[in-house]
Parts: structure tokens; C-alpha cells; sequence
């Protein structure tokens, strides 16, 4: 059974920084790209960043490029965020989510509350 | 990238059909195969109902259904159930990036 579990995730003021964890399980997970993706409370997902199964290619959403790296360890079956310069409009539920072979995401965890507020 | 462009809310009767486009641009929805659509209940995660366009997961119902017509792509659900209430939200993916469309909420009256 695939399980992707976020951590990481919590209450941060502006200006800061906070790194997400996201751990897979159940699949191959170097033979996967992994992406980010939130949702503001209330609002609608949004893509974050996306890296493929041996990080040779990285992609972010222009709201976040600059501040956020992602990256993985494949032998530790991980993913992770690393989020600087932390802004109001960065509070979210940050989701991990498993691409499939094509271009959509086919696993999801329950995601990890980041929340920017001073 | 700009969102892809979905209508905020649509309902239908238990029984009934409804449809949800989505509309991006030649340079995402219009290029590529590549348009999926995600399920989401309220507090819970999203679930992939239909990929590559008009693929169905397996495990997800053959009344969903999806299409694309240039640079628009559609959802469609038949027989519509009390369980499909719920959001939904189509997905284009292009080049190591995907857009998100801004949502449907599905009322089932």
C-alpha cells in the first residue's frame, strides 16, 4: 500500500524558514518524481515543485521560486521542502504527492498545516 | 503560469448528467495529453478520478468520464450520486510544472 506522511509543518513568523519532510512508502520511490502541492484554507490546490526520480530536472511555481528547494534522498524513500522566507501567503495544507508515469498525481498524503503569521 | 479556467459551482439531480470544462491555453491543456482531474471531500486529500484526459484509475467509477477539445478539457459524471458532492479540480502538466484550475463545486440537489 503507497503511504506518503508529511511532517514538518506548523506556526512560523514572516521572515522565517521551515522544512518539510514528506515519507514514502510502499512503491519504488526512486523510480518516481515527487511534487509539492498546496491548498490555503479555503482556496484551491496549487502546484509548489516538482522533482524527478534523480533530481536531474526541479521545477517551482513562480510564487515560491527563489525561497523554496526541493529535494530527496532516495535511500531514505523522502522527500522534502525547504521554505524560506516565509510569507503570509504561504499559510497552506502542504500536500506530497506521488507522479505517476504520465503527468498526474496518483498518490496523495494528508498533508502537513504551514502556517505564516506573526 | 495562469490557473486553468473552471466554473465556481454546478449541480445536478441524483440520476442526472453534469459537466465541468476546464480551459487553459495552447502552451498547457491544448499541447498535451497530460490533463487529469482530482475529487476532493471536504478535510480530505485529493483523489486522482481521471488521467492522460479520459483514463480512469483503476477502482474509480465508469460514470466518470473525461474529453478535450483543443484547450479545453471536460469532466463528466452520469447517474450523478449523493457521494459525488464534493470539489474538483482539473490539472495540466507541461514540462516538469502543472497548473491547477480553480476548482468545482459539484452540489447534487
Amino acid at each position: 500500500e503507497v503511504q506518503l506522511v508529511e511532517s514538518g509543518g506548523g506556526l512560523v513568523q514572516p521572515g522565517r524558514s521551515l522544512r518539510l519532510s514528506c515519507a514514502a512508502s510502499g512503491f519504488t520511490f526512486d523510480d518516481y518524481a515527487m511534487h509539492w502541492v498546496r491548498q490555503a484554507p479555503g482556496k484551491g490546490l496549487e502546484w509548489v515543485s516538482g522533482i524527478s526520480w534523480n533530481s536531474g530536472s526541479i521545477g517551482y511555481a513562480d510564487s515560491v521560486k527563489g525561497r523554496f528547494t526541493i529535494s530527496r534522498d532516495n535511500a531514505k524513500n523522502s522527500l522534502y521542502l525547504q521554505m524560506n522566507s516565509l510569507r503570509a501567503e504561504d499559510t497552506a495544507l502542504y500536500y506530497c504527492a506521488k507522479k505517476d508515469r504520465g503527468g498526474s498525481f496518483d498518490y496523495w498524503g494528508q498533508g502537513t498545516l504551514v502556517t505564516v503569521s506573526s | 503560469q495562469s490557473a486553468l479556467t473552471q466554473p465556481a459551482s454546478v449541480s445536478g439531480s441524483p440520476g442526472q448528467s453534469i459537466t465541468i470544462s476546464c480551459t487553459g491555453t495552447s502552451s498547457d491543456v491544448g499541447s498535451y495529453n497530460l490533463v487529469s482531474w482530482y475529487q476532493q471531500h471536504p478535510g480530505k486529500a485529493p483523489k486522482l478520478m481521471i488521467y492522460e484526459v479520459s483514463k480512469r484509475p483503476s477502482g474509480v467509477s465508469n460514470r466518470f468520464s473525461g474529453s478535450k477539445s483543443g484547450n479545453t478539457a471536460s469532466l463528466t459524471i452520469s447517474g450523478l450520486q449523493a457521494e459525488d458532492e464534493a470539489d474538483y479540480y482539473c490539472c495540466s502538466y507541461a514540462g516538469s510544472r502543472a497548473v491547477f484550475g480553480g476548482g468545482t463545486k459539484l452540489t447534487v440537489l
